[in-house]
């Protein structure tokens, strides 16, 4: 079982519709949770980070986190076409000391305008 | 936030040539920072993880004589692809987190596309 487990997509809303993004992860210890946006060609840049379960709101975009369920999710209000991208949820590896992330296949964000 | 650079951007290569990748914190300093490769259309993996002072630490398959990673300052780290193959062309990344611990958030670098003709 992958570490963290994303559907590719492509996921293909509306202009100003809500996009729902989803990623479980398999480490119950895991205590830190990312999100990051990557466009094609471009290194990830940080969306969100959540460490307590609920919901963290930044501007349009609310992380979710549930730990009993080992879920995580964020959710992108008002869609815009320059949101598409590819989101990529990642976790700290555990094991070893390692402090590196693990990031999941990503999710490929289509917003029609 | 923290700044990652990495160089150079891009490169195109012969086969049998080596690269060299510069990972660089510009305002902070990294006594660990990681290298993740990146494939056409598939998430970042884990190469190996770089350690000031210290070797590194490669991840399971990483041929650890191909990809040489020496980390001889608290803000770079470089990557050297050796006797670099087409099969090794691919978008590779550097990052670095800012402080200690390992729950903060991992900065990374714009990325360096290597090309092997």
């Amino acid at each position: 079982q992958k570490e963290v487990e994303q559907n590719s997509g492509p996921l293909s809303v509306p202009e100003g519709a809500i996009a729902s993004l989803n990623c479980t992860y398999s480490d119950r210890g895991s205590q830190s949770f990312f999100w990051y946006r990557q466009y094609s060609g471009k290194s990830p840049e940080l969306i969100m980070s959540i460490y307590s379960n609920g919901d963290k709101e930044d501007g349009r975009f609310t992380a979710q986190l549930n730990k009993a369920s080992q879920y995580v999710s964020l959710l992108i209000r008002d869609s815009q076409p320059s949101d598409s991208a590819t989101y990529l949820c990642a976790v700290p590896l555990m094991d070893t000391g390692r402090r590196a992330l693990t990031f999941g296949s990503g999710t490929r964000l289509q917003v029609q305008p | 936030g923290a700044v990652v650079s990495q160089h150079p951007s891009w490169v195109i290569c012969k086969s049998g040539t080596s690269v060299k990748i510069e990972c660089r914190s510009l305002d902070f300093q990294a006594t660990t920072m990681f290298w993740y490769r990146q494939f056409p259309k598939q998430s970042l993996m884990l190469m190996a993880t770089s350690n000031e002072g210290s070797k590194a630490t490669y991840e399971q398959g990483v041929e650890k004589d191909k990809f040489l990673i020496n980390h001889a300052s608290l803000t770079l780290s470089t990557l050297t692809v050796t006797s670099a193959h087409p099969e090794d062309s691919s978008f590779y990344i550097c990052s670095a987190r800012e402080g200690i611990g390992n729950t903060g958030e991992l900065f990374f670098g714009e990325g360096s596309r290597l090309t092997v003709l």
